[in-house]
């Protein structure tokens, strides 16, 4: 079945540095992906959708700067967080979309960032 | 746009035991998906089962069923004889099925089950 690979699955840093966390479809080609932010027991709050070869497009009140986002080839997308500071910690998950309806979208297993 | 609405924040069962939680949805498309997530405390996303607008039956996996009232627009999961594994928390999800890309899977809030010994 389709796969898809996010690294790394936990990351504490230091604030003020930027952090990437990459997205991969292991087995597919992904012309789509997507980044959630997910706080605890809280639902899955889209950021923004990640198209490859152009611009992503970012939900309203997300800070592009803040969250870059590289959508360079059909397997791979990656989220920077600039600059990240406390605020910034959560759970960051991405998925990567399908052509079968059965599964429209197939999960990252997701990120815990900490900004210390 | 769409709307999911989840209105149990958490639920709890007993052991073997039967529960439903509920979900209800807003849209004025006619061809839509509707789905039920699992997140257990590992946190990765789980596709538990499927049910397509068109159909009029309910969909089952197993020990899971759905309740499918289009014009009430209401989308419910029973967890049958419920285990210990089962706890987690349950997302409500619903996407269109039209045009060339599925695009934004819409989230209720969540419902956290928890299952009892």
């Amino acid at each position: 079945g389709a796969v898809v690979s996010q690294h790394p699955s936990w990351v504490i840093c230091k604030s003020g540095t930027s952090v990437k966390i990459e997205c991969r479809s292991l087995d597919f080609q992904a012309t789509t992906m997507f980044w959630y932010r997910q706080f605890p027991k809280q639902s899955l709050m889209l950021m923004a959708t990640s198209n490859e070869g152009s611009k992503a497009t970012y939900e309203q009140g997300v800070e592009k700067d803040k969250f870059l986002i590289n959508h360079a080839s059909l397997t791979l997308s990656t989220l920077t967080v600039t600059s990240a500071h406390p605020e910034d910690s959560s759970f960051y998950i991405c998925s990567a979309e399908t052509e079968y309806s059965n599964q429209p979208q197939h999960f990252g297993d997701g990120t815990r960032l900490s900004i210390l | 746009a769409q709307t999911v609405t989840q209105s149990q924040p958490e639920m709890s069962v007993q052991e073997a035991e039967t529960v439903t939680l509920s979900c209800t949805y807003d849209t004025s498309e006619n061809n839509y998906y509707l789905f039920w997530y699992k997140q257990p405390p590992s946190r990765q996303m789980i596709l538990v089962i499927r049910q397509e607008a068109y159909k009029q039956q309910n969909a089952t996996e197993n020990r899971f069923s759905v309740n499918f009232q289009k014009a009430a627009k209401s989308f419910s999961l029973k967890i049958s004889d419920s285990q210990l594994g089962d706890t987690a928390m349950y997302f409500c999800a619903f996407i269109n099925a039209g045009g060339t890309s599925y695009g934004k899977l819409t989230f209720g809030q969540g419902t956290i089950l928890t299952v009892h010994p």
